[in-house]
């Protein structure tokens, strides 16, 4: 089955910095790439999300690109607000998601006033 | 708005009971999920179900059982609960479909099951 590696597990960086998360998926098959921001208390909520026909895609602040040849995928948040702060899980699925998710661990990013 | 609820935010049983955690969604969605989250292994496909009656296994089904008899409800079942089953379950459900946006999963707020 997929496996995804995610690092780093904590990112701490100070508020107006950009942060950049990545992840490593291992089944070829796999075509579709959430990436969820879960805050304490809540559940996961998806903030991005990329196809495999598809190498970058850009929400605002957010981007988010895909390199299939290496199989990795990342998350970058450009000028980070204290509300940035929360853990960041991606997923990868062979079945366009509609099979479930495999997530990697998450990481807890900290913005630092 | 999308809304996944769960019936309960906080749980806890004694070893061996049978748990139901229910979860409902109001947006006519085929789809549904359980996931298991727990510190540092980050979210795990128990079951899914694409449709009434329907059900598929994830990762990790062992020690636990679903039902879905209507399209909005997907209920998960531990037969007899165990004190490694303690950890928080998370209910999402999506709309399959040809377009990215209809594959998203929503999820719920999730219930934090204590098994003493």
């Amino acid at each position: 089955g997929e496996n995804v590696e995610q690092h780093p597990s904590t990112l701490s960086v100070q508020e107006g910095d950009s942060a950049v998360i990545k992840c490593t998926y291992s089944d070829s098959a796999s075509n579709y790439f959430p990436w969820y921001k879960q805050e304490l208390g809540k559940g996961p909520q998806l903030i991005i999300d990329i196809r495999s026909n598809v190498g970058e895609k850009k929400d605002q602040r957010i981007a988010v690109t895909l390199n299939k040849t290496a199989k990795h995928f990342s998350l970058h948040i450009t000028e980070t607000q204290p509300e940035d702060s929360a853990v960041y899980f991606c997923a990868a699925s062979p079945g366009g998601g509609a099979d479930g998710l495999t997530f990697g661990k998450g990481t807890h990013l900290i913005i630092q006033p | 708005d999308v809304k996944v609820t769960q019936s309960s935010r906080y749980l806890v049983k004694r070893t061996g009971e049978k748990v139901f955690l229910e979860c409902v969604q109001d947006m006519d969605h085929e789809n549904m999920f359980w996931y298991r989250q727990d510190p540092g292994l980050g979210l795990r496909l128990i079951y899914f179900s694409y449709d009434v009656k329907m059900k598929e296994k994830g990762d990790i089904p062992e020690g636990y059982s679903v039902s879905r008899e209507k399209k909005e409800r997907f209920s998960l079942i531990l037969e007899s609960a165990s004190t490694n089953q303690t950890s928080m379950y998370l209910c999402a459900s999506s709309f399959p479909g040809l377009a990215a946006s209809t594959d998203t999963q929503y999820f719920g707020p999730g219930t934090r099951l204590t098994v003493l």
